[in-house]
């Protein structure tokens, strides 16, 4: 069965410190991957995808993703964080013919002043 | 362009009842998915719609029902609520049904839920 995990529930980072987002997921084939951000009481916006090709794919606001097929990762960095950056993280795995996306269960990441 | 809409925003209903979620998806596309999102968890994809055709279901018992029109808009309908109903209710867009097209969902603000 298809599975994503995102190991770390919360994260606290400085402001203008680095960001690495783990994600992990468990799939035969090489999936669609994503990530998603959602701030409180809003839906998912996209942050970036993986299709195909290059395996380090960039994104809105500052963010990148690395594509690993031996560790089965697509972890999430940025450079220099910013506060407005605190929000819910998802990443997600696209299977299959049809838009079935599996989710993580998120990472929350706070940011300090 | 207008992005996915939802209407309601929120709702609040009692256990028993029925409720009718609504989504209009972004002009263009023709394939409609519903999203559960229950507090502190991921999404949890309950159907995919394309053509007003079911075309996907996740593990949801059948009080959840959905319908696709010809404009493209859909509709999530619950019966015989539960507290454990409570939730975000996500609608994503994508242009269409197979590789790439499908894969490129947009989400809509969600319809918030509560069952009391």
């Amino acid at each position: 069965a298809q599975s994503v995990t995102q190991p770390d529930i919360h994260i606290t980072v400085s402001e203008g410190a680095s960001l690495e987002l783990r994600c992990n997921y468990s799939y035969g084939a090489t999936p669609y991957l994503f990530w998603y951000v959602q701030s409180p009481g809003q839906g998912l916006q996209l942050l970036l995808k993986y299709f195909s090709g290059d395996t380090l794919v960039q994104g809105i606001k500052g963010f990148e993703a690395e594509f690993k097929r031996s560790q089965s990762s697509f972890n999430l960095r940025k450079p220099s964080v910013h506060w407005s950056d605190a929000a819910e993280y998802f990443c997600a795995v696209g299977v299959g013919n049809f838009n079935k996306f599996y989710f993580g269960s998120g990472t929350k990441l706070n940011v300090k002043p | 362009d207008a992005g996915v809409t939802q209407s309601p925003t929120h709702l609040i209903k009692t256990r028993g009842q029925h409720v009718t979620l609504r989504c209009s998806p972004i002009s263009g596309h023709k394939s409609v998915s519903w999203y559960q999102q229950v507090l502190g968890q991921g999404p949890q994809f309950i159907f995919q719609y394309y053509e007003k055709e079911e075309r996907g279901r996740g593990n949801f018992p059948d009080r959840f029902s959905a319908r696709q029109f010809p404009n493209y808009s859909s509709e999530l309908n619950v019966n015989a609520l539960l507290l454990g109903d409570s939730a975000l209710y996500l609608c994503a867009s994508s242009p269409g049904l197979l590789g790439k097209d499908a894969m490129s969902q947009y989400f809509g603000p969600g319809t918030r839920l509560l069952v009391l």
